[in-house]
């Protein structure tokens, strides 16, 4: 099966840039999806298909997709984007598909 | 309005089995699979089951295999997930969320069921 692995955990002070990675075998070559899950409460979705942001995500969260690795990148980071971060995909099994998610990424702020 | 309506808390021994359900609302059952996704107590997310509503297929994930059951009652428009042969460690919050056909993203979740396996 298809795996994907997840930076367990990443820290950055408030204002800074965050980065969270997403690795896997030619994931360049699938379309991955990232969400925020804070305390509690069900996951969101942040960033679509590599790079697109849903409405009301606001424009700090990007997202790129190249090679082996898949990125988030979350710009002059706040308080409130502390939360984990997942990042997910479809895989092939035979003539069916199926869901690959990351083992998710505490992002702290400082 | 968009809705996932899922069934409450549940707490079943080792060895039972759940029946957990989710109530979607018109705009979510039909055109889009309806997936199940537990998350253990501070673990991650982890996919089971996606049920297609409009044909009634299912793909289950490998390890959830021979204990794990996804139905539809088109009816209700509510899709059902049963799981047999609980463990300690199934002990978990299950949500049914959504995705298109395609390679899709979960773009809407339902508020999750906790299970507490516990003797």
């Amino acid at each position: 099966s298809y795996v994907v692995t997840q930076p367990p955990s990443v820290s950055v002070a408030p204002g800074q840039t965050a980065t969270i990675t997403c690795e896997g075998d030619n994931i360049g070559r699938k379309s991955v999806h990232w969400y925020q899950q804070k305390p509690g409460q069900a996951p969101v979705l942040v960033i679509s298909y590599d790079s697109d942001r849903p409405s009301g995500i606001p424009t700090r969260f990007s997202g790129s997709n190249s090679g082996n690795t898949a990125t988030v990148t979350i710009s002059r980071v706040e308080a409130g984007d502390e939360a984990d971060y997942y990042c997910q995909l479809w895989e092939n099994s035979g003539a069916q598909r199926y869901v690959v998610f990351g083992g998710g990424t505490r992002l702290t702020v400082l | 309005q968009l809705q996932l309506v899922q069934s409450g808390t549940e707490v079943k021994e080792p060895g039972a089995s759940i029946k957990v359900s989710c109530r979607a609302s018109g705009r979510a059952f039909s055109g889009y699979y309806l997936h199940w996704v537990r998350q253990a107590p501070g673990q991650g997310l982890e996919w089971m089951a996606w049920v297609n509503p409009n044909s009634g297929a299912t793909k289950n994930a490998q390890m959830f295999e021979g204990r794990l059951s996804v139905t539809r009652d088109t009816s209700t428009t509510t899709v059902f997930m049963e799981l047999s042969g609980l463990r300690y460690d199934d002990t978990a919050t299950y949500y049914c969320a959504r995705t298109d056909f395609g390679s899709g993203a979960f773009d809407f979740w339902g508020p999750g069921t906790l299970l507490n396996v516990s003797s």
